[in-house]
Formats: C-alpha cells, sequence, structure tokens
C-alpha cells in the first residue's frame, strides 16, 4: 500500500516570510512528485513537479525531492496571502496507476 | 486551450439511485483519470482510461464504473447509491507520459440524501 505522509497544520507563516512544506513516501519505486494547490471549494491547481533529485525553482516556488530519503517538499518565498490554501502532495510510479495524494497540509499566510 | 470540464458541478441523488459524471479532457489529453475526494479520506484514485481502455482501478466497489469514448471524453457511473458516496469526484487528464502530469477538472459535488 503506498502511503504519502504529510502533517496536516494548519501551518501559519507571516506574510512575506517563507512557508515550508514538507511530504515523505513510502514507495521507493516513485518516480514523479506533484505539488497541488487545493483552495477550499475548489479544484487541485498543479503548481509544481519534479522528477529528478535535487531543487526546481519556478518563480517564488521550489521544490526540492530526496529520493534517498524519501522526502519531498515545496518552499514558498515572499508568502502572501493569496497563498493560504491547502497544499497536496502526490506522487505516482509511473505507468497507470494513478497519484497518490497526501491528505493535504492546510496553509496559513498571516498579514 | 481550454481546461478540462466537467458536469453537472453539482448533483443532488437519494439512496439507491444511479448518477453518471462526465468529462472533457484538455484537447490533445488522452488519458483520463477519477478521483473521489472526502474530508475524511482526502483524494483517492478511482480509475484511469486510455484510448477507451481501464488501464487501472483503485480500491472502490463495482457500483463505480466508467468508459471513454473515441474523442478522448470519459464518463463515470456509479449505481445503487449509499450515503458514503457523497464527494467531490474529480476528473484529471494528461497527455499522457511517463510524467503522469495531470490537471484537474472543477469537479463534480454529488451530495446523496
Amino acid at each position: 500500500q503506498k502511503e504519502v505522509e504529510q502533517n496536516s497544520g494548519p501551518l501559519s507563516v507571516p506574510e512575506g516570510a517563507i512557508a515550508s512544506l514538507n511530504c515523505t513516501y513510502s514507495d521507493r519505486g516513485s518516480q514523479s512528485f506533484f505539488w497541488y494547490r487545493q483552495y477550499s471549494g475548489k479544484s487541485p491547481e498543479l503548481i509544481m513537479f519534479i522528477y529528478s533529485n535535487g531543487d526546481k525553482e519556478d518563480g517564488r516556488f521550489t521544490a526540492q525531492l530526496n529520493k534517498a530519503s524519501q522526502y519531498v517538499s515545496l518552499l514558498i518565498r515572499d508568502s502572501q496571502p493569496s497563498d493560504s490554501a491547502t497544499y497536496l502532495c502526490a506522487v505516482s510510479g509511473g505507468g497507470a496507476d494513478g497519484l497518490t495524494f497526501g491528505k493535504g497540509t492546510h496553509l496559513i499566510i498571516q498579514p | 486551450k481550454a481546461g478540462v470540464t466537467q458536469t453537472p458541478r453539482y448533483l443532488i441523488k437519494t439512496r439507491g439511485q444511479q448518477v453518471t459524471l462526465s468529462c472533457s479532457p484538455i484537447s490533445g489529453h488522452r488519458s483520463v483519470s477519477w478521483y473521489q475526494q472526502t474530508p475524511g479520506q482526502g483524494l483517492q484514485f478511482l480509475f484511469e482510461y486510455f484510448s477507451e481502455t481501464q488501464r487501472n482501478k483503485g480500491n472502490f466497489p463495482g457500483r463505480f464504473s466508467g468508459r471513454q469514448f473515441s474523442n478522448s471524453r470519459s464518463e463515470m457511473n456509479v449505481s445503487t447509491l449509499e450515503l458514503g458516496d457523497s464527494a467531490l469526484y474529480l476528473c484529471a487528464s494528461s497527455f499522457p507520459d511517463s510524467t503522469d502530469t495531470q490537471y484537474f477538472g472543477p469537479g463534480t459535488r454529488l451530495t446523496v440524501l
């Protein structure tokens, strides 16, 4: 049974600070890793994907992957109140087994 | 490019009825996956279709079924509805390639009374 673990939060971060979201996964064969943002009452929106060990940056967002430790993280720099949402970590083993999601971390950016 | 569309957006049904949900993927995407999201269980994989064939199925009872048409549009059906089927049903489309990058539609909110 593949598992993806996230701290449910809420994680409260002051506006302008760096928000750090973490995720661990159980399946060592996992190949693709995704971060989705979900606002209340809305569907998940893809923010970042990462496939290789190391860091990947896109604007204010940086995804970090460490396959040896089975650990994925998302950093949000210069956090804005509009970043307040639930962040879902998802993992894929490749092929057609679907994405395995964590339960999500509720992030609150305090003005 | 238009995103994933799902219809209807909201549904209210009673126990024992059946329901059909529809999903149109992003143009050029040939794979459609379905997920159920509930507050208690989070997002759970239902099944995936590619080229009109179900490639994989999650751990859901046989009351949940789906199909895909030649234009990649997909439908899912839930028969003999139970109260516990109340959820947000999400469709996601992908190219597909080895990365399995999926883009979600707005979802269908199903309420079973």
